[in-house]
């Protein structure tokens, strides 16, 4: 796939470990956020969504907490395996009226087992 | 549902030459996306189509590029003429509406030679 962990933040975890992925995003006017993973020549992938009238949604072992005061998006891992070594992407929906997401750079995580 | 359907998969073209691109989203998903990655920018929005009409095409590169969607079942991007720095992954998603999760594509690997 493409190499594209030359250019992005690389987080390297244990297995087991709990992960914690950081994303910054641009438009206080944002009300949907998602987070993407996406494995080596894949596409990206549906993880988690949260909308702006909430701080913290759950999956399976999946976290997303959302701090609008500072425009600062979290996802967390718990469990850490190595089948979730991807590059994690957050995007945003920028507001009423718009159905198109804005994506970050991207974060790499290597899981060691 | 097969999901996103893109094709090719891979494409190596010689400068110059037309490039078509295709896509087939999901069934009933009204909005359609084409994005394009690569390592230095990332993902990035080319145009947005909602029930077949191009909605946003600000990120379209320039006048070598375009997009139609002739129905809700399909849809093309083409590049005439290719140049070297076209070489990306080109995304394709859909999604049922707005502040919906896009569903992605396996994506076409484009190398201009």
């Amino acid at each position: 796939g493409e190499s594209v962990g030359l250019h992005l933040p690389t987080l390297s975890v244990q297995e087991g470990d709990n992960s914690i992925i950081n994303c910054a995003y641009s438009n206080s006017a944002s009300d949907y956020f998602i987070w993407y993973k996406q494995e080596s020549g894949k596409g990206p992938q549906f993880i988690i969504d949260i909308r702006s009238n909430m701080d913290k949604r759950q999956g399976q072992r999946v976290t997303v907490l959302l701090n609008k005061t500072v425009k600062h998006l979290s996802l967390q891992i718990a469990a850490t395996q190595p089948g979730d070594s991807a590059v994690y992407f957050c995007a945003e929906n920028m507001g009423s009226g718009y159905s198109t997401l804005t994506f970050g750079k991207g974060t790499m995580l290597l899981v060691s087992p | 549902d097969a999901g996103v359907i893109q094709s090719p998969r891979h494409e190596v073209t010689e400068m110059g030459q037309e490039v078509t691109l295709r896509c087939k989203p999901i069934s009933g998903h009204n909005s359609l996306f084409w994005y394009r990655q690569t390592m230095m920018r990332g993902l990035e929005l080319l145009i947005y189509f909602n029930n077949n009409v191009p909605i946003d095409d600000s990120g379209m590169p320039e006048d070598r590029f375009s997009a139609k969607m002739p129905n809700a079942s399909f849809s093309t991007l083409k590049i005439q003429p290719s140049e070297p720095r076209d070489s990306a992954v080109y995304f394709c998603a859909s999604s049922p509406g707005q502040e919906q999760e896009a569903f992605f594509g396996q994506g076409t690997r484009l190398t201009v030679v």
